[in-house]
C-alpha cells in the first residue's frame, strides 16, 4: 500500500527564520496536497500540486512538486508565530474519486 | 467566504448507541468524503460519496456505518452501534466537479465512553 512520509516529525524554529518540510511518497502522485491543522480542530487547505515541477506560492508559503511527482516540499520564509501548527500532506493515489491518503504530519513550533 | 460546517462540535456518547454526525459541504461542491482521525493517528479516509451513492470506501467503513444525503444540503455519518475505537475526530470533506480541491470541515470529535 502506499505511504506517505513527513519529515521532519517537529520543528522548533525562532520567528523570523525560514523553513521547509518535505513529504515522500512511495509511489507516483496523482496529487499531492497541504493542509494546516491546529491540534484538535479542522484542516486548512493550503495548496494543491498535480504536474511535475509545479510550484505554487500563497504569501510566505511555496510548495513544490518534484518531476518525478514523489516528493513535494513546502518552504516557509520568515516563519511567524501564525504559522505554528501542524502540516500535513496529503496524496491522491489515483483512487476514482480522489480520496486522499495522509502523512503523520509535521508539528511546527515559532518562537517568538 | 464558503466553508464546510459540521455539527455537533463534540458529542459524548454511551458504547451500542447510535450516531449520527452531520455536515453541510459547500453549496456547489459535489463529490463529498467522511474522514476521521484518532487521537495522535493520521487522518483516514473512510468513505467517499457522489450522485447520490456510495463511490468508494475503506476497510474501516464496515456496516455499522452509513451516509446519507437526505436533502439538497445536509451530508451524514451515521455509526449504528459505537464502539469504545470509534472515538475519534470524523471530518467531513468535499469538492467541486472541475477541482481536486478538498475542503475540510472542522471536524467532529466523538467520544464513545
Amino acid at each position: 500500500s502506499q505511504e506517505l512520509e513527513q519529515s521532519p516529525q517537529s520543528l522548533i524554529v525562532q520567528e523570523g527564520k525560514n523553513l521547509t518540510i518535505n513529504c515522500t511518497s512511495s509511489k507516483t502522485l496523482y496529487g499531492l496536497y497541504w493542509y494546516k491543522q491546529k491540534y484538535g480542530e479542522g484542516l486548512i487547505f493550503l495548496m494543491m500540486l498535480q504536474k511535475g515541477g509545479e510550484e505554487k506560492s500563497h504569501e510566505k508559503i511555496t510548495a513544490k512538486l518534484d518531476e518525478k511527482k514523489q516528493q513535494s516540499s513546502l518552504h516557509i520564509t520568515a516563519s511567524q508565530p501564525s504559522h505554528a501548527g501542524i502540516y500535513l500532506c496529503g496524496a491522491d493515489i489515483g483512487g476514482s474519486q480522489g480520496n486522499l491518503i495522509f502523512g503523520k504530519g509535521t508539528k511546527l513550533s515559532v518562537k517568538p | 467566504e464558503p466553508e464546510v460546517t459540521q455539527t455537533p462540535s463534540h458529542q459524548v456518547t454511551q458504547m451500542g448507541q447510535e450516531v449520527i454526525l452531520r455536515c453541510v459541504p459547500i453549496s456547489n461542491h459535489l463529490y463529498f468524503y467522511w474522514y476521521r482521525q484518532i487521537l495522535g493517528q493520521k487522518v483516514e479516509f473512510l468513505v467517499s460519496f457522489y450522485n447520490n451513492e456510495i463511490s468508494e470506501k475503506s476497510e474501516i467503513f464496515d456496516d455499522q456505518f452509513s451516509v446519507e444525503r437526505p436533502d439538497g444540503s445536509n451530508f451524514t455519518l451515521k455509526i449504528r452501534s459505537t464502539k469504545l475505537e470509534d472515538s475519534a475526530m470524523y471530518f467531513c470533506a468535499g469538492r467541486d466537479y472541475s477541482s481536486y480541491e478538498q475542503y475540510f470541515g472542522p471536524g467532529t470529535r466523538l467520544t464513545v465512553t
